[in-house]
């Protein structure tokens, strides 16, 4: 069974400019989360999708946003990029959305995002 | 506000040595409980669920969960150098917030 799988796997942009990425579920996960982790913030939840809805969203500004296709693939878009946007964004699927008891998340290999 | 405390090492130990990582939340309601390792350029790989009081078995590794105390800890035996990397707990609270991670050195 494939795995998670983002796109791209690196991305070089300038402040100011947005950016779009994209996510692959597991297929049959309807779940989706994504996270930016950093060196010093470690892993920070940005969003969840499950069948096509946000179910819960972290402490992150309005430029941050997600959507969830009907075949359970998700992007998230970041406008107006900022230098401290430089992260890995990680994205994860999983069976049932975060609430649900036994419902492990499965990661992805990430995108590498710098802002110059 | 809702937190998962790792306490960041780096935690070194040597071959064949049991490793011991320790994590506290702050939410008496969780009922998931995770333990994901990430090797350093990686993304976090899944090892370890648990979800009820006691210990949980899987090869060389064991969970405990302790959820009166709101502590859970994994215990890694016969330590190998492969099992070096950073370790990270999760708790659903309820979206799943992850520890910022312990450091696991194993040295020869």
């Amino acid at each position: 069974k494939a795995g998670v799988t983002q796109t791209p796997r690196y991305l070089i942009k300038t402040r100011g400019q947005q950016v779009t990425l994209s996510c692959s579920p597991i297929s049959g996960h309807r779940s989706v989360s994504w996270y930016q982790q950093t060196p010093g913030q470690g892993l920070q939840f940005l969003f969840e999708y499950f069948s096509e809805t946000q179910r819960n969203k972290g402490n992150f500004p309005g430029r941050f946003s997600g959507r969830q296709f009907s075949n359970s693939r998700s992007e998230m878009n970041v406008s107006t990029l900022e230098l401290g946007d430089s992260a890995l964004y990680l994205c994860a699927s999983s069976l049932q959305d975060q609430s649900s008891y036994n419902s492990p998340l499965h990661f992805g290999n990430g995108t590498r995002l710098t802002v110059t | 506000q809702k937190e998962v405390e790792q306490n960041s090492g780096p935690l070194s130990v040597p071959e064949g040595a049991i490793a011991s990582l320790n994590c506290t939340y702050s939410d008496r309601g969780s009922q998931s409980f995770f333990w994901y390792r990430q090797y350093s350029g990686k993304s976090p790989e899944l090892i370890m669920s648990i979800y009820s009081n006691g210990d949980k078995e899987d090869g060389r590794f064991t969970a405990q969960l302790n959820k009166a105390s709101q502590y859970v800890s994994l215990l890694i035996r016969d330590s190998q150098p492969s099992d070096s990397a950073t370790y990270l707990c999760a708790v659903n609270l309820p979206e799943l917030t992850f520890g910022t991670g312990t450091q696991l050195k194993v040295e020869l």
